[in-house]
């Protein structure tokens, strides 16, 4: 079945560092890609829609020159959180869809900013 | 989409059957109804989705009321493994935008 990979599982930044999340479709090509954060006990928040080839769109209180999105290639998205402060510190998560098939979510990347 | 409602939390005892219960009563005629459950540190994994009739799978069984205001997710044989969040999303069909709500936190006791 169609499996969406993300890189790294988790990693740990200074504060004002940038760090960037990869999101990989692994077995078909995926023109869009979501990227969502989740803070402890809460529900995930959709934070952007990645389009293959164009610019990304932004949900609303999403800053889009923080948390820059490329999707340069039909199986690859990378979420850039730049200048990161420990309120960043969250769990990431990206999600894509093949054609006919669920909605496939990454295991997510665990952000901490110290 | 149309706001999904879900009981904060459920227990169930292992081997028994789980009825986890959502109220969509905004929905429109093109929605979906879809069930995903996340695991602690893990992304969602998508469950069963359905229109109007029942669905079964491998995983569970969808019953979706007949006026589609409310649907309930089964799970057969409750197993430690399948405590998890579970999320009920409605969404127009194709749609891969989907928007979560807070869910439903199923324990399962040995």
């Amino acid at each position: 079945g169609a499996v969406v990979s993300q890189h790294p599982s988790w990693v740990i930044c200074k504060s004002g560092t940038s760090v960037k999340i990869e999101c990989r479709s692994l077995d078909f090509q995926a023109t869009t890609m979501f990227w969502y954060r989740q803070f402890p006990k809460q529900s995930l928040m959709l934070m952007a829609t990645s389009n293959e080839g164009s610019k990304a769109t932004y949900e609303q209180g999403v800053e889009k020159d923080k948390f820059l999105i490329n999707h340069a290639s039909l199986t690859l998205s990378t979420l850039t959180v730049t200048s990161a402060h420990p309120e960043d510190s969250s769990f990431y998560i990206c999600s894509a869809r093949d054609q006919g098939s669920p909605l496939h979510f990454g295991n997510g990347t665990r952000l901490t900013v110290t | 989409d149309a706001k999904t409602t879900q009981p904060n939390s459920m227990e169930s005892n292992e081997e028994e059957p789980v009825h986890l219960p959502c109220n969509h009563s905004t929905i429109s005629g093109t929605d979906y109804i879809h069930w995903y459950r996340q695991l602690p540190s893990q992304g969602p994994e998508y469950v069963i989705h359905g229109l109007t009739s029942n669905v079964n799978n491998r995983m569970a069984s969808l019953a979706i009321a007949e006026d589609r205001k409310s649907s309930t997710l089964i799970l057969h044989r409750a197993t430690l493994r399948d405590a998890a969040v579970y999320y009920c999303i409605s969404a127009q069909g194709g749609s891969e935008k989907l928007v979560f709500g807070k869910g439903t936190k199923l324990t399962v006791n040995p």
